[in-house]
């Protein structure tokens, strides 16, 4: 177990609907950061948050958002749906900025279907 | 653009035999080097860090050894078991950059 929570595992929802997805990093871990996995693709990156505030980003689409709250808790909202938005969507975590021997941990993903 | 290839993209080996997994890689500048486990549908699992001044780093039966110069790492599993049929993916990461860059991973499958 990697510490970090990420709700719902699976999700299943129509195209054209918005979903949201949560992650809640390892105690004590202050970056927050989400990756999509497309079948049989490598991990592409989306966003960071350290601290509450948005220190990166990847190739995330504008119907895509996330923010990090208060409580470090982030989300990942992704709306009008597309069939190619299947994917698996992992939210990893590490107590710092990723220098050279920063240690990031991954969560055990959602896995969303746009049917 | 930074990327990260790997081979062989499967492999299937015996149970108790060795295997070495290959990662090339084109981040600058470059900062470290990391070896993921990833079983299918679950996260991935940190098995070595390197930096750039480092050229191997072991962790129980994984040896990752990195070749800065050549920008080239690999991964050997020694007496590979079953419980290592997985993903392996390599990820590289530039100086400064607060993002990871992964390649498509290795299939490993390990047959009795």
């Amino acid at each position: 177990d990697s510490g970090v929570t990420q709700t719902p595992k699976h999700l299943i929802t129509a195209t054209g609907q918005r979903v949201t997805l949560r992650c809640s990093p390892r105690s004590g871990d202050l970056s927050v950061y989400w990756y999509q996995q497309s079948l049989d693709q490598g991990l592409q990156f989306l966003i960071q948050y350290y601290n509450g505030e948005e220190r990166a980003k990847g190739n995330i689409l504008e119907r895509f958002s996330a923010q990090q709250f208060p409580d470090l808790h982030s989300e990942l909202n992704l709306s009008s749906l597309e069939l190619g938005d299947s994917a698996l969507y992992f939210c990893a975590s590490s107590d710092s900025l990723l220098t050279s021997n920063t240690e990031a941990f991954f969560g055990q993903g959602t896995r969303l279907t746009v049917v | 653009k930074n990327q990260v290839e790997q081979s062989p993209q499967s492999l299937i080996i015996l149970e108790g035999k060795n295997c070495t997994l290959q990662c090339n890689y084109t981040v600058s500048p470059f900062s470290n080097l990391r070896w993921y486990k990833q079983d299918t549908g679950r996260g991935p699992v940190s098995l070595t860090i390197m930096t750039f001044s480092e050229n191997t780093k072991s962790n129980g039966r994984y040896t990752a050894t990195l070749d800065a110069d050549t920008k080239q790492s690999s991964l050997h599993i020694t007496a590979s078991q079953l419980s290592d049929s997985a993903s392996y993916i390599c990820v590289a990461s530039g100086a400064g950059s607060y993002q990871l860059t992964f390649g498509k991973g290795t299939k490993l499958s390990v047959i009795p």
